[in-house]
């Protein structure tokens, strides 16, 4: 069966500091790898989403990245955390047909 | 622009009687569409999904009901339990590719 791994489940960080968040599919290959954050008290936007090694979408320009550098390792990254990128990050992944399954998240609080 | 819209921030239903979670999209290249349930500080977790070639899948006490003219999907739970209480996001994706969520509604469901 297939599993997705996130982690840390969460994190504090200072302003300013950089950031780095992994995320491993087991028990397939070459899965759809997505990066979503979740805002206090909103819904599930889209950060980047990835059809293969090194294929990175960024949906929304900000201060964040992304890189796959395995077909199951999805990275997410920042050189200089914000304020206002404090957020519940969830990875998910899917065999681009069907369902999105997701990992437990990362609480991120930046201060 | 929002592409999925869930118009109702929360719901409250009885335990044993029907909760019904409304959902409407604007992009008519949808053509999947899918309901996660997502308890706080979790990851969401598929419930239940409909193709755009059916208006109608039904799983145990969950029955998705979708109409495509009017780009309309509904979540009906019956009969309602309060472990149901949780908050349920909408979701659509074109092709497989990347899943756009809706903002989410909390459904409590009272003993």
């Amino acid at each position: 069966s297939q599993t997705i791994h996130q982690w840390p489940a969460t994190l504090v960080q200072p302003v300013g500091s950089p950031l780095s968040l992994e995320c491993t599919v087991e028990g397939t290959s070459n899965p759809n790898l997505y990066w979503y954050r979740q805002a206090a008290g909103r819904g599930l936007q889209l950060l980047f989403y990835s059809v293969g090694i090194g294929q990175i979408s960024s949906e929304v320009p900000q201060n964040l990245s992304a890189s796959r550098p395995q077909d199951r390792q999805f990275i997410l990254s920042s050189k200089k955390l914000l304020l206002s990128d404090s957020g519940f990050y969830l990875c998910a992944w899917s065999r681009g047909t069907a369902e999105a399954f997701f990992g437990q998240g990362t609480r991120l609080t930046v201060v | 622009d929002q592409q999925v819209k869930q118009n109702s921030p929360s719901l409250s239903v009885q335990e044993g009687r029907i909760s019904i979670l409304n959902c409407d999209y604007t992009n008519s290249m949808f053509d999947y569409f899918l309901w996660y349930k997502k308890y706080p500080a979790e990851g969401p977790t598929f419930l239940i999904s409909i193709s755009s070639i059916k208006d109608k899948n039904e799983d145990g006490r969950f029955t998705v009901f979708l109409n495509k003219s009017a780009k309309h999907l509904s979540l009906h739970i019956v009969p309602s339990q309060p472990g149901d209480s949780a908050v349920y996001f909408c979701a659509a994706t074109s092709y497989g590719q990347n899943f756009v969520f809706g903002p989410g509604t909390r459904l409590s469901v009272l003993p």
